[in-house]
């Protein structure tokens, strides 16, 4: 079974730009998480879709953040435009909705300069 | 609101040996998941070991089990025989379920050691 995959690994970026991530989750998992890991803390919950609808994006900076779902399958995230403060690793995570075990992706390092 | 705690940042254990990492956290919810993640060097997180909070038995996987007491609202993880692989960032996570599915939180992660 393939698992979740992301891209790119890595990006570096100058603040005010703009820059997208890319998830595809495993086949088959209703529900995709977005969460934002800075350096030396635990993963932060940005937003979760249940197929191709938003079921909670309380913790998203709307102001420069947003993030779809097309199809309920794949996802991106986008950040425009970038601060400093965005430097982190974004995870993906998808999971059965009736189980709750979420499986992560390698994640994708943002460094903001 | 739900917290997660991890009271030790850094741990250290001798290869073969057991350890223990704790995690407490505070909720109003009766029904929800509890979960421990490992993070190893190369940051993709792995399901280590899941409870559900209905069941009174602890769960357990090979060396890994957890010591999970509701009333006192700790989750602790014991690792046996510990490896120099067990190396890694380990999370603990509370999951509930509220409107439109699960909301999981994460603690702030234990970081261990294994020295050979």
């Amino acid at each position: 079974e393939a698992g979740v995959a992301q891209s790119p690994r890595y990006k570096i970026i100058e603040k005010r730009q703009s820059v997208a991530f890319w998830c595809n989750p495993i086949s088959g998992h209703a529900t995709l998480y977005w969460y934002q890991q800075i350096l030396g803390q635990g993963p932060k919950l940005l937003i979760q879709f249940q197929n191709n609808g938003v079921v909670d994006d309380s913790q998203l900076p709307k102001d420069r953040f947003s993030a779809e779902r097309l199809k309920g399958v794949d996802s991106t995230l986008k950040i425009q435009p970038a601060k400093l403060e965005d430097s982190a690793v974004y995870l993906c995570a998808s999971s059965l909705e009736s189980t709750g075990t979420q499986y992560f992706g390698p994640g994708t390092r943002l460094l903001v300069l | 609101a739900q917290t997660v705690t991890q009271s030790q940042p850094e741990m250290s254990v001798q290869e073969a040996e057991t350890v223990t990492l704790s995690c407490t956290y505070d909720t109003s919810e009766n029904n929800y998941y509890l979960f421990w993640y490992k993070q190893p060097p190369s940051r993709q997180m792995i399901l280590v070991i899941r409870q559900e909070a209905y069941k009174q038995q602890n769960a357990t996987e090979n060396r890994f089990s957890v010591n999970f007491q509701k009333a006192a609202k700790s989750f602790s993880l014991k690792i046996s025989d510990s490896q120099l692989g067990d190396t890694a960032m380990y999370f603990c996570a509370f999951m509930k379920h509220g409107t439109g599915g699960f909301k999981t939180i994460f603690g702030a992660g234990t970081r261990l050691f294994v020295k050979a």
